[in-house]
This record gives C-alpha cells, structure tokens and sequence, in this order.
C-alpha cells in the first residue's frame, strides 16, 4: 500500500459539466476527509466519513456537492453543474480513528479547472 | 471561531541555516492540537511535527522544532539546517481536542532554500 491515492490528478471541464473525482485511502483507514484548496490559501474542510457514514459536512458545502463511500473504502466526490468558482485543488485524507495519535495522511489531489 | 494566521507569505533561507516559520492562532479552548504540514510541488501535504497544547515541552522531529507559546497563542517553526528538500509551502493547523475531522489551517508561508 503506497498511500493515499486521487484520480485523476487533473480534470478541465466546461461550466455546467459534472465532474466526478475518486479517492483510495490507506486500505486500514477508517476515516476519509474531502478538502477543497484554492491558490495561496489553506485547505478547507468539506466533509468526511467514518467507514461508509458521511458524519459532517461543511455549511459551505453547495447542494452541488456530493460525496459517497460505499463500502467504507473508496470515496468519490461529485460536482454538479460546475461553476468558475470551483476551480480547485481538491484534497482526500485518511486516518485510522483508533490510534491515540491519529495522522492524517494526504493524497496529491486533484486539480480541477473550471472554463 | 478559531483562526490559524500565518504572516510570512514568503520566506528564504541559505541551504544549512536555519529558520523560523511564524504562526499565531486565536481560540477560547484550553485543549487542542498544533500541527506543521510541508506541501512540496508534489501537492501531497505531509505532516512535519504534531503539539499536543497540554504538554508544555516543544515538539521535536531531527531537524524540526518547534517554539510553542501557549499564553501568547504562538506557535513556531524552527527548520536547523536547511536543505533543498526542505522547500515547500509549510501550513499551520490548529485542531479542537474534541473534534475529529476539522482542521483550521492558515494561509501557507512558501519556504525558499537558496543553494
């Protein structure tokens, strides 16, 4: 197991498309988190899950947003009649709930342009 | 609501110096955790040193430290003996003890190693 995986790295897509992002956390991870980045800032929480329950989801967060994790292993985040302002670098995290010291550990993303 | 500020967009050092990433946070919370993440061009944010806010010894990782001032709410990075490795957006991140999953994160200070 090589880490947190996201595909595709890159995504340019036209206003009004749907976009649908993947992500393969560590195979004994637990807990999956979305987080969204845009340039010259930090990330921003969207949600996560606890196996396949989808626990919190951020206020932010538009209906045109939607994340699943069936199974409680891959997750996929989903982008519904994008927008300009969705532009992104999106983020998935892993981490095993159980561990006194809980670690995220981070995919590279993927990066989404929105024309 | 708890704040995470980074006030150093930019910082540069000579290879085998050493410096000082600044990062203040403001909370009502007497429990929490600090973090420092490294983001190379590689996007993959990856955590560097981790401070429980209870301990009042710094946390340490080989050439990592860190300077953490409750009562002043700072909380600084310190890289002993820099390499070109160690260039990088570096991110603060402040985490509530009781939450799971949301992370505070501030605005990134890029690191210039100068060889």
């Amino acid at each position: 197991d090589t880490g947190v995986s996201q595909d595709p790295r890159h995504k340019i897509t036209k206003r009004g498309q749907n976009v649908t992002f993947r992500c393969d956390p560590i195979s004994e991870h637990n807990r999956l988190y979305w987080y969204r980045q845009t340039l010259g800032q930090g990330p921003e929480f969207l949600t996560y899950f606890q196996n396949e329950a989808q626990l919190e989801k951020s206020r932010l967060l538009s209906d045109r947003f939607s994340a699943e994790r069936p199974k409680g292993s891959f997750s996929t985040l989903e982008i519904q009649r994008t927008e300009q302002g969705d532009s992104a670098m999106y983020l998935c995290a892993s981490s095993l709930a159980e561990t006194t010291n809980e670690k995220l550990f981070f995919g590279s993303g993927t990066q989404l342009s929105v024309l | 609501a708890q704040t995470v500020t980074q006030s150093q967009p930019e910082m540069s050092v000579q290879e085998a110096e050493t410096v000082t990433l600044s990062c203040t946070y403001d909370t009502s919370e007497s429990d929490y955790y600090l973090f420092w993440y490294k983001q190379p061009p590689s996007r993959q944010m990856i955590l560097v040193i981790r401070q429980e806010a209870y301990k009042q010894q710094n946390a340490t990782e080989n050439r990592f430290s860190v300077n953490f001032q409750k009562a002043a709410k700072s909380f600084s990075l310190k890289i002993s003996d820099s390499q070109l490795g160690d260039a990088a957006m570096y991110f603060c991140a402040y985490r509530s003890e009781d939450s799971n999953y949301q992370l505070i994160w501030g605005a990134g200070t890029k690191l210039i190693i100068k060889p």
